[in-house]
């Protein structure tokens, strides 16, 4: 059954550096988001991409944040100068769209120190 | 803005007892969804509703949905311990997901 990939599970950085996170969505769907899952509190919407562009974001996504599709198969969420308070476990989802439910990878765990 | 609201946060319970989790949610949408969560896991997708009295039902979980109440519910029927768990419901307005607190349930042989 094919399933959303993220790479890497777990990434540690220095406070101030960038950060990449990989996703691999399944490849017919349309859609792509990055959720944050603080440790033990809820999963908050980070940003939703249809068709090569920014179709929502939330209040979390501010400038240090951007997302791209560098590829036909990547999906990629950007952190330019990493905080403290990034630390998070980010999913990544896609969906074929209207009204279907959206297919979660295992996420990334972010370390900041 | 979209406030989703899950109540209780915490429950446990006892095997073979039922129990029903609430989830309000303040912006009318017609789209709500249950995920479950196991612990350091991702989120696997239980229900989607989309229709005022919709009801599905997956084996001991039952899940409904009043779209004029703004208001899901979650029902466990006789616990088992493999349900332990977090629900967590979600909304979708327009691609945006917004999702609840999460109810950590926790099921005692």
């Amino acid at each position: 059954e094919p399933e959303v990939t993220q790479t890497p599970s777990h990434q540690v950085t220095q406070m101030g550096q960038e950060v990449i996170l990989r996703c691999v969505p399944i490849s017919n769907h349309l859609y792509f988001y990055w959720y944050r899952q603080i440790l033990g509190q809820k999963v908050e919407f980070l940003v939703s991409f249809y068709n090569n562009e920014i179709s929502e974001k939330s209040e979390i996504f501010d400038d240090q944040f951007s997302v791209e599709r560098p590829d036909g198969s990547n999906f990629t969420l950007k952190i330019r100068s990493t905080k403290l308070e990034d630390s998070a476990m980010y999913f990544c989802a896609s969906g074929p769209g209207g009204v279907n439910e959206q297919y979660f990878g295992p996420g990334t765990r972010l370390t900041v120190t | 803005e979209l406030k989703v609201e899950q109540n209780p946060l915490f429950l446990s319970m006892q095997e073979g007892k039922n129990y029903t989790i609430y989830c309000n949610y303040s912006t009318t949408s017609d789209r709500l969804y249950w995920y479950r969560q196991d612990p350091g896991k991702s989120l696997e997708s239980l229900f989607v509703l989309l229709s005022n009295g919709a009801v599905k039902q997956e084996g001991r979980l039952m899940a409904s949905l009043d779209t004029k109440a703004r208001l899901s519910t979650l029902h466990i029927t006789a616990a088992v311990h493999d349900l332990s768990a977090t629900y967590f419901c979600a909304v979708d307005i327009d691609n945006d997901m917004r999702f609840g607190a999460g109810t950590r349930l926790t099921v005692k042989p």
